[in-house]
């Protein structure tokens, strides 16, 4: 049982867009910034969002990120097949003192 | 450019121990805190251990605390974790990340290959 919930799955077509909830709590999302993470499979994370909204490096602008009160969500638009991926939301939870991650949702590309 | 090279994993008998390593270049290692994550077979990422910059202050999981030692060597820019008293459900693959900032609670925007730690009698 993750301290972030996820949905497990997301579905949509190519070009179009979908977004990926993170819900969590006060001591959690509520008060200090989330991150996002792509995982293809059989590969290393990479970050996606972090500080709620920012982009790293070379991360396209089709990925965004936003939070509102103690839930964040990832927005992903212009889908590509290359987009499939398990994306995490990650936080540090000042109750527990330990980073915790949302159980993973598995974006598909139809 | 940020490189983090893992190693150190392998297959271990339930009680044993193993020591991971992870060597970064591209950065200013000791400015920053360092952690390791894991993700057993076919299931999400766990957070395992964090340790600030210096090596002043670490933080663990309740699933690894008093039996792993996260430690770092800024001299040669390394990251090590000791594992003791190893379980079962330890088997993961085994990531070192580098935090965002100097402490705990900043994210991670870099992370290794990853190691794999298979614990099995």
């Amino acid at each position: 049982q993750s301290v972030l919930t996820q949905p497990p799955s997301v579905s949509a077509a190519p070009g179009q867009k979908v977004t990926i909830s993170c819900s969590g709590s006060s001591s959690n999302i509520g008060n200090n910034y989330v991150y996002w993470y792509q995982q293809i499979p059989g590969t290393a994370p990479k970050l996606l969002i972090y500080d709620n909204n920012k982009r790293p490096s070379g991360i396209p602008d089709r990925f965004s990120g936003s939070k509102s009160g103690t839930s964040a969500t990832l927005g992903i638009t212009g889908l590509q097949t290359g987009d499939e991926a398990d994306y995490y939301c990650g936080t540090w939870d000042r109750s527990l003192t330990a980073e915790v991650f949302g159980g993973g949702t598995k974006l598909t590309v139809l | 450019e940020v490189q983090l090279l893992d190693s150190g994993g392998g297959l271990v008998q339930p009680g044993g121990s193993l020591r991971l390593s992870c060597a970064a270049s591209g950065f200013s290692f000791n400015t920053y805190a360092m952690a390791w994550v894991r993700q057993a077979p076919g299931k999400g990422l766990e957070w395992v251990s964090t340790s600030n910059s210096g090596g002043f202050r670490a933080y663990y999981a309740d699933s690894v605390k008093g039996r792993f030692i996260i430690s770092r060597d800024d001299s040669k820019n390394t990251l090590f974790l000791e594992m003791n008293s190893l379980r079962v459900e330890d088997t993961a693959v085994y990531y070192c990340a580098k935090c965002t900032v100097t402490s705990a609670g900043g994210g991670f925007d870099s992370w290794g290959q990853g190691t794999l730690v298979t614990v099995s009698s």
